[in-house]
């Protein structure tokens, strides 16, 4: 069964400042999804990622995929208020058409 | 313009009343979702559908129901079963990425 797992859950930084938000999954996958999230707001397309060293970059925002280590990473370049919200991946495989999710990282940047 | 679309955005029910949730897709996707969102928490999945007449059960369809008749509409059924509905719920569609609808906030009152 396919599960993911993302770390940290909470994450509090500062202006300026870069860090990564990590996501693990269980099983193969050949697709791996990652969605920003505003309060009170539905998911919000960010990145998806179809193979093995696969880089996408928007703004101060950088995804890559690892399929041999089951790991995704989305990391904040001199990261602004506006990109406080929360983060989910998502991983799937086409035949099964089924994604999971992990459990979202809540950012908040502080000035 | 392409798009996943919702309706209603605000939905309220009644005690032992079963409500029906719209999803509708132009996408021309043939996979299409319906998850859960309590508040502070991740997505969890309900039911799924990867083609017209087919749909799968997800991790908590139990209180649920969903038909997919047309390749465009996927509803969601939320019946007297479901004893905590409360919640933000969630379509989706996707080929290769998968997209979102706005959501529907169903409120028990």
């Amino acid at each position: 069964e396919l599960k993911v797992e993302q770390n940290p859950l909470f994450l509090s930084m500062q202006e300026g400042k870069n860090y990564t938000i990590y996501c693990n999954y269980s099983t193969t996958s050949d697709r791996l999804y990652w969605y920003r999230q505003d309060p009170g707001k539905s998911l919000e397309s960010l990145f998806v990622l179809l193979s093995n060293g696969a880089v996408k970059q928007e703004g101060r925002l950088m995804a890559s995929l690892d399929t041999k280590a089951r790991l995704s990473t989305l990391h904040i370049t001199a990261a602004v208020h506006d990109l406080s919200a929360t983060y989910f991946c998502a991983s799937g495989i086409q035949g099964a058409q089924k994604l999971v999710f992990g459990q979202g990282t809540r950012l908040t940047i502080n000035p | 313009d392409g798009g996943i679309t919702q309706s209603p955005k605000y939905l309220f029910r009644k005690e032992g009343q079963n409500v029906t949730l719209s999803c509708e897709q132009n996408l021309n996707h043939d996979a299409m979702y319906w998850y859960r969102q309590d508040p502070g928490q991740g997505l969890r999945l309900i039911y799924y559908s990867q083609i017209v007449n087919d749909f799968q059960k997800g991790d908590i369809a139990e209180g649920y129901s969903v038909s997919r008749e047309k390749k465009e509409s996927f509803p969601l059924t939320v019946t007297s079963a479901q004893k905590n509905p409360t919640a933000f719920y969630l379509c989706a569609s996707s080929a290769v990425e998968a997209f979102f609808g706005q959501g529907t906030r169903l409120t028990v009152v």
